[in-house]
């Protein structure tokens, strides 16, 4: 079965505090791709991120990093001194062979707070 | 600029009403998605096409139909037999076959039963 798992809903953040969102998935296939999209109030969901199964490197981009860990299934975004342009919901998402579309997770809902 | 269009952004349907929402795109994509927004729900896929005039269901199919005559073109008609169908409506495209670069979104339609 494939499957992503967001389990925080929501989180509330003060500006200037770091936050990490988790993303834990399930997959029997060896290769498979990780995704994080952000969708703003706007609606449209604008793609931040796309990693493959067998790159488990860390990524740095500006304020936002990812931790990609096999051994534990997870995909953890990070926003190091959240700002209020970073209020979204993220969704992670999941691509394996197999599978027909991206498979999303519910989201996790980010106010930051000033 | 490529991208995707989505039409209208809001739209209202009485029920027992037919409402059939517009994607256009001009990224020359191969395959084109229709997924449904609830809130706490994430997104789920409703139908999929890879290729002009064929489409296979999605996860949650049922009261929904589309066509794709062109390749550029993916229409969404939610029919009365859909009971619930207030939510926020996503269209996207992929080249087709590299899903694993993941997708492009339009902004959405945000359909209200009155």
């Amino acid at each position: 079965a494939q499957k992503v798992t967001q389990a925080q809903t929501e989180i509330s953040v003060v500006e200037k505090e770091d936050v990490t969102l988790d993303c834990v998935y399930e997959t029997r296939d060896t290769t498979y791709y990780l995704f994080w999209y952000k969708q703003p109030p706007s609606g449209e969901l604008v793609f931040l991120i796309r990693r493959n199964s067998f790159d488990e490197q860390n990524e740095i981009s500006g304020r936002y990093s990812w931790n990609f860990q096999k051994s534990t299934s997870s995909f953890n975004f990070t926003i190091t001194a959240s700002q209020v342009v970073d209020s979204a919901v993220y969704f992670c998402a999941l691509f394996n062979q197999a599978g027909t579309a991206l498979i999303f997770g519910k989201g996790t809902t980010l106010s930051v707070s000033s | 600029d490529g991208g995707i269009t989505q039409s209208p952004k809001y739209l209202f349907r009485k029920e027992g009403q037919n409402v059939t929402l517009s994607c256009e795109q001009n990224l020359n994509h191969d395959a084109m998605y229709w997924y449904r927004q609830d809130p706490g729900q994430g997104l789920r896929l409703i139908y999929y096409s890879q290729i002009v005039n064929d489409f296979q269901k999605g996860d949650i199919a049922e009261g929904y139909s589309v066509s794709r005559e062109k390749k550029e073109s993916f229409p969404l008609t939610v029919t009365s037999a859909q009971k619930n169908p207030t939510a926020f409506y996503l269209c996207a495209s992929s080249i087709e076959g590299q899903d694993a670069y993941g997708y492009t979104f339009g902004s959405g339609t945000r359909l209200t039963v009155v």
